[in-house]
């Protein structure tokens, strides 16, 4: 059992540039989210689905965008990197069966945006 | 402007000493919170919750007390071991548990 894995541990991209941080999951989780995790600010929500083919946004969306087209993967994508995205990056799921259940997070993406 | 707020960024603990870790938040509808513990370069893990129909949760030496008039909780470590060291992450939701409000993180360092 994998839990949640992120790809890849570490990057960095010239602003302009794009890519996707991929997250999968096999734990058969429903809720799937992304986090961003910056000194002094801890880790702010950037969207989440609830299931496939559902998605919305958390507290800090612009500049990046989502889909969920199977229940395992939630893939993240910055269309035109920025110096502000530099970041960690963590991917996290959670099973909706139990009310209030704790996330399990992936071990993070680390960004750099030159 | 953060609605988590951990006002202390780190904690120096003796080995077999109580931990205390604080945690303020200033929206009255959250009423569901969440601790996660954080070794670096792993992502968090979750460790306790407790809902806002109870002031206090205990699993094992972790106990999670809230205070709702206050708009406070802690998490207590007893005793604190060094394995415990850690940076040390609360959570709220209100009514939602698609999304959570993090503070930025209290280091823990337990001497040995």
């Amino acid at each position: 059992n994998a839990g949640v894995t992120q790809t890849p541990k570490f990057q960095v991209l010239k602003t302009g540039q794009s890519m996707t941080l991929q997250c999968a999951q096999d734990m058969n989780h429903e809720y799937m989210s992304w986090y961003r995790q910056d000194p002094g600010m801890g880790l702010r929500l950037i969207h989440y689905s609830v299931g496939a083919g559902i998605t919305d946004q958390g507290e800090v969306p612009n500049g990046y965008n989502v889909s969920r087209s199977t229940t395992e993967d939630f893939p993240l994508r910055l269309l035109s990197a920025a110096p502000s995205q530099t970041s960690v990056y963590f991917c996290a799921s959670r099973t909706t069966s139990k009310q209030g259940a704790g996330y399990t997070f992936g071990s993070g993406t680390r960004l750099t945006v030159v | 402007d953060q609605q988590v707020k951990q006002n202390s960024p780190s904690l120096s603990v003796q080995e077999g000493r109580i931990s205390i870790l604080n945690c303020d938040y200033t929206n009255s509808m959250f009423d569901y919170f969440l601790w996660y513990k954080k070794y670096p370069a792993e992502g968090p893990t979750f460790l306790i919750s407790i809902s806002s129909i109870k002031d206090k949760n205990e699993d094992g030496r972790f106990t999670v007390f809230l205070n709702k008039s206050a708009k406070h909780l802690s998490l207590h470590i007893v005793p604190s071991q060094p394995g415990d060291s850690a940076v040390y992450f609360c959570a709220a939701s209100a009514g939602n548990f698609n999304k959570f409000y993090f503070g930025s993180g209290t280091k823990l360092n337990v001497k040995p």
